[in-house]
């Protein structure tokens, strides 16, 4: 059973638009959502993350969105850049930063 | 300062055979971590060490794969009777206190099994 489910599969976006990868999670236990970047040959890189007592972060061109009731939360990345071009991971941990249930994917190319 | 650093980069090994991987946390960095990322998936639960010890290996699929950190700094992760499903990225992560921050990854091990 995926504890973490993520869509797209895969995004294409032109430069300047604005990317949207969503995530859905059915353990009320988590408490903590990180969103990953990965590039080819690279680990994942933590981009941002959120709390469940919070219902939007922003760091610069990253935003997460989060719905508690709907155990839904999204990455919107604004003004998206060819260098954006990467995996995203979205994940989630029972406590800060225990192990971490990623989810899947979403592959996204940002068109120059 | 360095990140975390793991070797080989690449590994091909023919079915059966036994393999370890390596990997250096970042200096200081209490708590080490092992995730398996095979194509087109994200990364999975292995194994985590506070110090020495392991604290939860509930992610090891099987009695083939094994894990060490003896002096509480690099660790080795063994896999015995290797199986062309063990083939994929295996990812090591240092904390530098488990539970209260950031897992840094390093660039993973890419296994393959002929």
């Amino acid at each position: 059973q995926q504890q973490v489910k993520q869509s797209p599969q895969s995004l294409i976006v032109q430069k300047g638009g604005i990317s949207i990868i969503n995530c859905a999670y059915e353990n009320t236990a988590f408490d903590y959502f990180p969103w990953y970047q990965q590039f080819p040959g690279k680990g994942p890189a933590l981009l941002i993350a959120i709390r469940p007592d919070v219902s939007e972060k922003k760091e610069g061109r990253f935003t997460i969105s989060f719905n508690k009731s709907a155990k839904q939360f999204s990455l919107h990345i604004m003004d998206s850049q060819p260098g954006d071009s990467a995996t995203y991971f979205c994940a989630a941990s029972m406590k800060n930063h225990d192990k971490i249930i990623f989810g899947k994917g979403t592959r996204l190319h940002i068109l120059p | 300062g360095a990140g975390v650093s793991q070797t080989p980069s690449n590994k091909v090994t023919e079915k059966g055979k036994y393999v370890e991987l390596r990997c250096d946390p970042i200096s200081g960095h209490t708590a080490l971590y092992w995730y398996r990322q095979s194509l087109g998936q994200g990364p999975e639960f292995l194994i985590y060490f506070q110090g020495t010890g392991a604290a939860d290996d509930s992610g090891l699929p099987n009695d083939r794969f094994f894990a060490v950190r003896p002096e509480g700094s690099v660790s080795t992760l063994k896999i015995q009777r290797t199986e062309r499903g063990d083939s994929a990225v295996y990812l090591c992560a240092s904390s530098l206190v488990h539970g209260l921050y950031e897992q840094y990854f390093g660039p993973g091990t890419r296994l393959t099994v002929t």
